[in-house]
């Protein structure tokens, strides 16, 4: 059972604005920075966002995070079909001393 | 060009012992600001982080509380690498594991590497 939790699934149309969540607690989201990934099987998890809100070079505007308290949340806009896949979230839990993944939201488009 | 090169077997039996190797090309095991992590992934669990070890001015370790009594992560600094070892292996251990370096974000991962646990 993951400590960030994400929802199961979520789904839209071409074109739509589609968020994913991840809510954890004091420790960890309310305290160091979220990171996204997006994986797809049989490859690397690729990196989304990065401090909260900040993307690597080559990932499109349309992709977007943010942050409040101790929930986090992705946002994708103007989805496109090469968006099917899995979507985690993680951060860093100073309690822990670990590394936390979310459970990972399959988006699936329409 | 910066890379992470797995090696290790894909099947083991259960009870037996899960050993990986991370090859590291472009950085330094003994870097001061980097970090280097396993990673697993299973249909059933999702993205897992096992544990790290890093330098600063001495070895260090952090490991995951689901694995933490039978892991070890252990740099090689003539080789350039580190390793996991994963005992007492279940079924439940069958993943694709990964190896990444963290720098405040898993920024670098190796390709993967299916284990599979059975007898």
């Amino acid at each position: 059972q993951s400590v960030l939790t994400q929802p199961p699934s979520a789904s839209g149309t071409p074109g739509q604005r589609v968020t994913i969540s991840c809510s954890g607690g004091s420790s960890n989201i309310g305290r160091n920075a979220v990171i996204w990934y997006q994986h797809l099987p049989g490859t690397a998890p690729k990196l989304l966002i990065y401090n909260n809100n900040q993307r690597p070079s080559g990932v499109p505007d349309r992709l977007s995070g943010s942050t409040s308290g101790t929930s986090a949340s992705l946002a994708i806009g103007g989805l496109q079909s090469e968006d099917e896949a899995d979507y985690y979230c993680a951060a860093w839990d100073g309690s822990l001393n670990a590394w936390l993944f979310g459970g990972g939201t399959k988006l699936t488009v329409l | 060009q910066e890379q992470l090169q797995q090696s290790g077997p894909g099947l083991v039996k259960p009870s037996q012992t899960l050993s990986l190797t991370c090859a590291i090309s472009g950085d330094s095991v003994s870097s001061n600001s980097a970090a280097w992590n396993w990673i697993r992934q299973s249909p059933s669990r999702g993205l897992e982080w096992l544990g790290r070890t890093y330098y600063r001015s001495k070895w260090n370790n952090d490991y995951a509380l689901s694995v933490k009594s039978r892991i070890l992560v252990k740099p090689d600094t003539s080789k350039n690498q580190f390793s996991l070892q994963l005992n007492s292996v279940t079924p439940e251990d069958t993943a694709v594991y990964y190896c990444a370096r963290s720098l405040g974000y898993f920024d670098l991962w190796g390709r993967g590497t299916l284990v599979t646990v059975s007898s």
